[in-house]
């Protein structure tokens, strides 16, 4: 079984600021896909990104930034000069791709961004 | 427009009335979920389905069933509902099996058993 761990509940920053957003997982298996979805208020999931266990490279797009490190099974999320429009609710997610490995994916709790203007 | 579609999308019912929340998806996606997203708890895999005819449960299947007679529809029965079943679910479906491809979830369905 995989878990997710989300240890940041709620954060709030002022626009500009830069903030980080922690992911730390759990799994035997060996290659996995990890992902970042944004729920804002209106309640709908959006994907945002997917790393596979095999790429360890950081990612940039745009404001967003991911810093995938296997050595310590965390895979964490930030977004710089943040603006109003980042609020909403963040989930981290894994889905182990192992053969025989169940397809399920599994989701952290939530980190509740809210950006005051 | 590609898109899963769930419905009801807002449902206030009674105990023990059998209720069916359907989810269908336009992009031929072999694979299809359900969630339940409580507070502080993230979202809960339900069942999953590989293909049709194929269904698996999740890590919370208890209370609920499902069916994958055709490929583009993945219902979730909830025979009789109780109020600890209220909660928001989500449907998800991912082109294959390999989930490589990011999964697309429809809108949500907010249940609220009393």
């Amino acid at each position: 079984a995989q878990k997710v761990t989300q240890a940041q509940t709620e954060i709030s920053v002022v626009e500009k600021e830069d903030v980080t957003l922690d992911c730390v997982y759990e799994t035997r298996d060996t290659t996995y896909y990890l992902f970042w979805y944004k729920q804002p208020p209106s309640g709908e999931l959006v994907f945002l990104i997917r790393r596979n266990s095999f790429d360890e490279q950081n990612e940039i797009s745009g404001r967003y930034s991911w810093n995938f490190q296997k050595s310590t099974s965390s895979f964490n999320f930030t977004i710089t000069a943040s603006q109003v429009v980042d609020s909403a609710v963040y989930f981290c997610a894994l889905i182990p791709i192992s053969s025989g490995s169940a397809r399920q994916l599994t989701f952290g709790s939530g980190t509740q961004l809210t950006v005051l203007p | 427009e590609a898109q899963v579609t769930q419905n009801p999308r807002y449902l206030i019912t009674v105990t023990g009335k059998k209720l069916t929340v359907t989810c269908s998806q336009n992009m031929n996606h072999e694979y299809m979920s359900w969630y339940r997203q409580d507070p502080g708890l993230g979202l809960r895999q339900i069942y999953y389905s590989m293909n049709v005819e194929v269904t698996d449960k999740g890590d919370v299947p208890e209370g609920y069933k499902v069916s994958r007679k055709e490929k583009r529809n993945f219902p979730l029965i909830l025979e009789s509902p109780s109020p600890n079943q209220t909660s928001l679910y989500f449907c998800a479906s991912s082109l294959t099996r390999d989930s490589n491809q990011p999964q697309h979830f429809g809108d949500g369905t907010r249940l609220s058993i009393l």
